[in-house]
């Protein structure tokens, strides 16, 4: 199947400051990316729908100031943590897909950890 | 808004059993997937089951749609412990430009 890398896989970071998050379709391009946030022993929550050359979507009750997404290329879409605080500590999830309904391919996922 | 509610939510059985999960959502859908996870890594596709199916099989992993019930499940035969993670459902519902929203999930513990 397709590859989804993320990066970094882990980071720290002190609070107030930000943090960005890559995501990269490495044999494909993606038109479509989505970021999932996912708490200890939780679910998946969908945070946005990124979309190639066009503003992000974001589900209800996501901060689009706090999580800045931008999808500048057909293979790379990063998630900015902005002023991150402790309680953004959490396992990101992206994932990418080809055309609007192929099979989502689903990068390893980025622990930030804000002190 | 987030959909899917799955039972158990935890499940422990022995090497050799099968495992049983449910996933129930609320909207209509294209289609339901199921995925698998480990502590603390990304997500592995196991199978994608189309709203016009049944019933879908591969390997030891088995999973039916109702979707008159707005409901599926997933059965893994003959577990083994390396079958040990967390299991989700995740619907691609209609009209919803093919996001997956992903049930509460289940944890799997299989003991050797």
């Amino acid at each position: 199947g397709a590859v989804v890398s993320q990066h970094p896989s882990r980071v720290i970071c002190k609070s107030g400051t930000s943090v960005k998050i890559e995501c990269r379709s490495l044999d494909f391009q993606a038109t479509t990316m989505f970021w999932y946030r996912q708490f200890p022993k939780k679910s998946l929550m969908l945070m946005a729908t990124s979309n190639e050359g066009s503003k992000a979507t974001y589900e209800q009750g996501v901060e689009k100031d706090k999580f800045l997404i931008n999808h500048a290329s057909l293979t790379l879409s990063t998630l900015t943590v902005t002023s991150a605080h402790p309680e953004d500590s959490s396992f990101y999830i992206c994932s990418a897909r080809e055309d609007t309904y192929g099979e989502l391919f689903f990068g390893e996922g980025s622990r930030l950890t804000v002190l | 808004s987030q959909q899917g509610e799955e039972d158990p939510q935890a499940l422990s059985i022995q090497e050799g059993e099968n495992a049983t999960m449910n996933c129930s959502y609320k909207t209509s859908i294209n289609n339901l997937q199921w995925y698998r996870q480990n502590s603390g890594r990304g997500l592995v596709h196991l199978i994608l089951i189309r709203s016009n199916e049944r019933e879908k099989h591969s390997g030891r992993l088995r999973v039916t749609l109702d979707t008159s019930k707005k409901s599926s499940s997933l059965l893994i035969t003959a577990s083994r412990a390396a079958d040990t993670a967390s299991y989700f459902c995740a619907t691609d519902a209609l009209n919803q430009g093919g996001k997956l929203i992903f049930g509460q999930g289940t944890e799997l513990s299989v003991k050797p």
